[in-house]
């Protein structure tokens, strides 16, 4: 595609419900991550993905969180019993290298609130 | 514990005028240091620097990167309205990226 797609855009849950929130990369890339960022913050890592290798998951913040990449190209993050202070813009990327050093090229991010 | 700390928080400045933005990190095994633009959406990638010294430009807008003192400045000469948005900085290892909270830049006309 031209670009990094994520759906949906903008999520409203209520506490304890879970959700799903998807990120298609862009065509051919390797490389694909996901941050969590809230107001007036900077993105924060949460997790990278190699094709379908889960290679570093430690800004997870806790166990409710799970990420996929099973075909290594579409990925889903996974909320489980969603709290507060799991509101925020969660926004996906990826890149054409295998490294994360590089260029990485961001969607437009998914809006979650947490009622 | 990795760390990117951006200065100032924010800066207003009138069309025409030059800004310096400053990035320092810490990230244990460093790979390269990029700036983005943040304009109410997704990050845009602006630069990626590898090594010190050697400066990159695009247009109106430069960076430079010193390995040393782990430091990086983003310079944007003869401001525009449109160059209003928040500038991250992030740290990259061969994985995770590691962003600043951003400078908040408002260029009035």
């Amino acid at each position: 595609g031209a670009g990094v797609s994520q759906s949906p855009r903008y999520k409203v849950a209520k506490r304890g419900q879970d959700v799903a929130l998807r990120c298609d990369p862009i065509s051919g890339h390797v490389s694909l991550f996901w941050y969590q960022q809230a107001l007036g913050q900077g993105p924060e890592f949460l997790t990278y993905f190699q094709n379908e290798a889960q290679l570093d998951k430690s800004g997870l913040p806790s166990d409710r969180f799970f990420a996929e990449r099973p075909e290594g190209s579409v990925s889903t993050l996974k909320i489980q019993r969603t709290q507060q202070e799991d509101s925020a813009v969660y926004l996906c990327a990826s890149s054409s290298r295998a490294w994360g050093a590089d260029t990485q090229y961001f969607g437009p991010g998914t809006r979650l609130t947490v009622l | 514990e990795d760390k990117v700390v951006q200065s100032p928080l924010s800066l207003v400045v009138h069309e025409g005028d030059t800004v310096t933005l400053n990035c320092s990190y810490e990230v244990t095994n460093f790979r390269s240091l990029l700036w983005y633009k943040q304009e109410k959406k997704a990050p845009t990638f602006l630069f990626m620097l590898t090594s010190s010294g050697i400066e990159k430009k695009s247009g109106r807008l430069s960076s430079i990167l010193d390995k040393k003192e782990l430091f990086s400045i983003l310079n944007i000469t003869a401001t525009q309205t449109g160059d209003s948005a928040v500038y991250l900085c992030a740290a990259a290892d061969a994985g995770k990226s590691t962003f600043g909270d951003g400078t908040t830049l408002t260029v009035k006309p």
